[in-house]
């Protein structure tokens, strides 16, 4: 059974601060795997996705990576600011599955303080 | 206007009763899916939908229902509502293919007392 781990749980740091996000995932046969930001009240907005036969996905200050080989992934928020504060969560879509669905982690909480 | 629309937005209601959750989507897509999120368990697969004509279980589809009314509605419904269906709904959609990614409406906060 595919499961996604993120540690931490939750993370502060100062605004300016370059910073690690992780994800973990117990079985490497996966289609892709995408990384969302979640506000307070909001839903998810899907900020970069990687297919499995990519290494790395950039958008502006965003880079995730991916090692499918050891089942991790990483996103890297580069000079963070205040207002990335949010929970993020990664997601894997498992290919083993004849179904079309996400396997979510519990998420890392941001907070990004001036 | 968001693209994915969940309306109510939330909701308190007592045991036993029949709860419809509704999500409109303009974006035109043909995949439609519903998630609950509890805390410390992350999003859950309940139902999804490829087409107006194809609906599938996720993996907690118990004690729930759903109707795809048209390629932008799928709605989800709770016969008899119990306090452990208490949690954050979501509704998203997307297009055909492995690799195209799922977007998420603002989420239906359900309380059950």
């Amino acid at each position: 059974k595919q499961e996604v781990t993120q540690i931490p749980a939750a993370l502060s740091v100062p605004e300016g601060e370059n910073l690690v996000l992780n994800c973990s995932f117990t079985d490497s046969a996966i289609y892709n795997l995408q990384w969302f930001r979640q506000d307070p009240g909001k839903g998810l907005t899907s900020l970069l996705l990687i297919q499995s036969s990519q290494r790395e996905q950039t958008s502006g200050r965003l880079n995730a990576s991916l090692d499918k080989s050891s089942g991790r992934s990483t996103l890297y928020i580069a000079a963070s600011q205040p207002g990335d504060s949010a929970t993020y969560l990664c997601a894997v879509r498992h290919a083993a599955y004849n179904t079309d669905k996400l396997i979510f982690g519990t998420g890392t909480r941001l907070q990004v303080f001036p | 206007d968001a693209d994915v629309t969940q309306t109510p937005r939330n909701r308190i209601t007592k045991t036993g009763k029949r709860i419809m959750l509704e999500c409109s989507q303009t974006k035109g897509h043909d995949r439609m899916y519903w998630y609950r999120q509890d805390p410390g368990l992350g999003l859950r697969l309940i139902y999804y939908s490829f087409d107006v004509k194809d609906i599938n279980k996720g993996e907690i589809s118990d004690g729930y229902s759903v109707s795809r009314q048209a390629q932008a509605k799928f709605s989800l419904s709770l016969e008899s509502a119990i306090p452990n269906q208490t949690a954050l709904y979501f509704c998203a959609t997307s297009e055909p293919g492995a690799n195209q990614p799922q977007h998420f409406g603002d989420g239906t906060r359900l309380s059950i007392l």
